[in-house]
């Protein structure tokens, strides 16, 4: 199946520093797809991207797609307590939303 | 807002039993998705349907199977439960095959089989 990975696994961050997240396909995805979620809650959804180099940002989250549709990243600057969750990307490939194993996010205040 | 209700948000199940996870849908979409979360490994799709008596196996659909009867409900069964099974049981449902849009998750079942 396809493989989505993420990197890394977990990322303890001090309250006000940037931080990135990386997502890697071992294929070439038809878009991807990013999700937060909180502690005891469940995913929502953050925002897509579809066209090769694309980049979207939200207030302090910028997200990229890379260049030959393989790779994302996810930055975050000025890290605040309500970025506390997991960060999963999804890739999707024939209709199937395959999920990578997220990052953590905790910030010392 | 789009409602995804999953029937219980925890459950235990003895080993050898049948299992019957409920997921129900009300914005009429079209795609639906059974996920299972465990540490460390994010969320594997077990099974996904796009729509009604239509399913496609997921990374890792030993031990399950589906149902999708109507468009609204997608059910996963474990035939016969085991102890590897423990997990968070995440169903999601999305807008058709146009495109490929968001998912909304439902609030997850904690499933316990002891």
């Amino acid at each position: 199946g396809q493989q989505v990975m993420q990197i890394p696994q977990y990322q303890h961050v001090q309250e006000g520093e940037d931080f990135t997240t990386y997502c890697n396909s071992s294929t070439t995805l038809s878009n991807i797809q990013w999700y937060k979620q909180r502690p005891g809650g469940h995913p929502v959804f953050l925002i897509q991207l579809v066209k090769s180099g694309e980049v979207k940002k939200q207030k302090r989250l910028t997200f990229q797609f890379g260049e030959a549709k393989k790779n994302s990243s996810l930055h975050i600057t000025a890290t605040q307590t309500t970025d506390v969750g997991t960060y999963f990307c999804a890739g999707i490939r024939d209709y199937k939303l395959s999920f990578g194993a997220g990052t953590t996010v905790t910030v010392r205040a | 807002d789009v409602k995804v209700t999953q029937s219980s948000r925890y459950l235990v199940k003895r080993t050898g039993e049948k299992v019957f996870l409920e997921c129900v849908q009300d914005m009429d979409h079209e795609n639906m998705f059974w996920y299972r979360q465990d540490p460390g490994l994010g969320l594997r799709l077990i099974y996904f349907s796009y729509d009604v008596k239509m399913k496609e196996k997921g990374d890792i659909p030993e031990g399950y199977s589906v149902s999708r009867e109507k468009k609204e409900r997608f059910s996963l069964i474990l035939e016969s439960a085991s102890t590897n099974q423990t997990s968070m049981y995440l169903c999601a449902s999305s807008w058709g095959r146009a495109g490929v849009p968001e998912a909304f998750f439902g609030q997850g079942t904690r499933l316990t089989v002891v």
